[in-house]
């Protein structure tokens, strides 16, 4: 498969453990965000995104959580798959409605 | 579902060719964008469209053109291929307005010789 980068910080987690990937963001005045998902070879997949108004959003197997007072959003998996296993990207909408991507995290999912 | 389309998913092309990259979207959606990713230096943002016949530049035109002459269809053009545009380029589309995600295409990998 493609690398999507080199060097990315690589959290390493058991199959059917949950999963946590952290991201800082640099913008106070962003105001929506996203998480992306992307596996080798395929181009990046929405997982889930949260507005500023809100500090925890749910969905299947993933929540995402907001601390705006240290500008800090993460990624959380429950019971997390070999198929989770890529790079997860987390990104913010500036005031041009542009998105800010970050470097990303690999995830392993050890069996 | 989105679904964006890229037409390759791999080209190789030699230094000074005019190259396109072609991607359509079946969500009518509004916004197209073009990026580049390489290793070390993340997603970069080349060009992009609020609508048909608009184009805004992005972090890193230079070498790159584009055109939106439909809703659904929005081309990369390479006006003379260089090796150091060789990369894996990403088209993208979101409705317009704020707060709606990017839906990315799976990606060309253009090797340039």
């Amino acid at each position: 498969g493609e690398s999507v980068g080199l060097h990315l910080p690589t959290l390493s987690v058991q199959e059917g453990d949950n999963s946590i990937i952290n991201c800082a963001y640099s913008n106070s005045a962003s105001d929506y965000f996203i998480w992306y998902k992307q596996e080798s070879g395929k181009g990046p997949q929405f997982i889930i995104d949260i507005r500023s108004n809100m500090d925890k959003r749910q969905g299947q197997r993933v929540t995402v959580l907001l601390n705006k007072t240290v500008k800090h959003l993460s990624l959380q998996i429950a019971a997390t798959q070999p198929g989770d296993s890529a790079v997860y990207f987390c990104a913010e909408m500036d005031s041009s409605y542009k998105l800010i991507f970050g470097s990303g995290t690999r995830l392993l999912v050890r069996p | 579902d989105v679904k964006v389309t890229q037409s390759s998913r791999y080209l190789v092309k030699r230094t000074g060719e005019k190259v396109f990259l072609e991607c359509v979207q079946d969500m009518d959606h509004e916004n197209m964008f073009w990026y580049r990713q390489d290793p070390g230096l993340g997603l970069r943002l080349i060009y992009f469209s609020y609508d048909v016949k608009m184009k805004e530049k992005g972090d890193i035109p230079e070498g790159y053109s584009v055109s939106r002459e439909k809703k659904e269809r929005f081309s990369l053009i390479l006006e003379s291929a260089s090796t150091n545009q060789t990369s894996m380029y990403l088209c993208a589309s979101r409705r317009g307005g704020n707060n709606s995600p990017l839906h990315f295409g799976n990606g060309t990998r253009l090797t340039v010789t």
